[in-house]
């Protein structure tokens, strides 16, 4: 398809399990953002890269969220040692990479820590 | 912590009404943008306002940027039970891409 695809779309996992969710974005978008939206809540940025560089990652909440995008292309947020308060839906978005460009948003990963 | 308060939380009315959703922060932006976001969906962008001032018309929905760019507005007119979902303003800060989300606002518009 020719928009931002995310998977798994529905993750459960025990608490203190180690999770991936990963984002294929539009071909040729240069920006990937991570965003975590909590139920009812406006998204709130995590991490964004710029072709494969992590160029802000002042929104990761803790040590415990890694992202990555080894080839300027897919990306993948790993989770270790999830924790209940990580349950959320976590969302990517790609845009063209110039200032003020429009993000395209995926349908998120909703993440349910038991 | 959001930086963009919106107002109402959640709006609940009749197929035909107007309303309005306003988005207020102590914040400069230097462009802000209104997504809506349907159940089990991203958000999807409706305008991006860069002028202090600006006003924008998309069909029934008027959108709008203060003056010293701290807060926006948008108004639908005759709402329609399409326009059900969670309105969300977002805006950037200096040179920085990523966006700042609003708070939300829940729309929903019965027949």
């Amino acid at each position: 398809g020719a928009g931002v695809s995310q998977s798994p779309r529905y993750k459960v996992a025990k608490r203190g399990q180690d999770v991936a969710l990963r984002c294929d974005p539009i071909s040729g978008h240069v920006s990937l953002f991570w965003y975590q939206q909590a139920l009812g809540q406006g998204p709130e940025f995590l991490t964004y890269f710029q072709n494969e560089a992590q160029l802000d990652k002042s929104g990761l909440p803790s040590d415990r969220f890694f992202a990555e995008r080894p080839e300027g292309s897919v990306s993948t947020l790993k989770i270790q040692r999830t924790q209940q308060e990580d349950s959320a839906v976590y969302l990517c978005a790609s845009s063209l990479g110039q200032v003020y460009q429009p993000q395209h948003f995926g349908d998120g990963t909703r993440l349910s820590i038991l | 912590t959001q930086l963009l308060e919106q107002s109402p939380q959640f709006l609940s009315i009749q197929e035909g009404e107007n309303l309005t959703v306003y988005c207020n922060s102590s914040s400069v932006f230097s462009s802000l943008q209104w997504y809506r976001q349907e159940p089990g969906e991203g958000p999807v962008l409706l305008v991006t306002v860069v002028t202090g001032g600006e006003v924008k018309k998309l069909k029934r929905l008027t959108f709008q940027f203060g003056d010293a760019r701290k807060d926006s507005s948008l108004h639908i007119t005759a709402a329609q039970t399409g326009d059900t979902g969670l309105y969300l303003c977002a805006g950037f800060t200096g040179t920085a891409s990523k966006l700042t989300f609003g708070t939300g606002t829940r729309l929903q518009v019965t027949l």
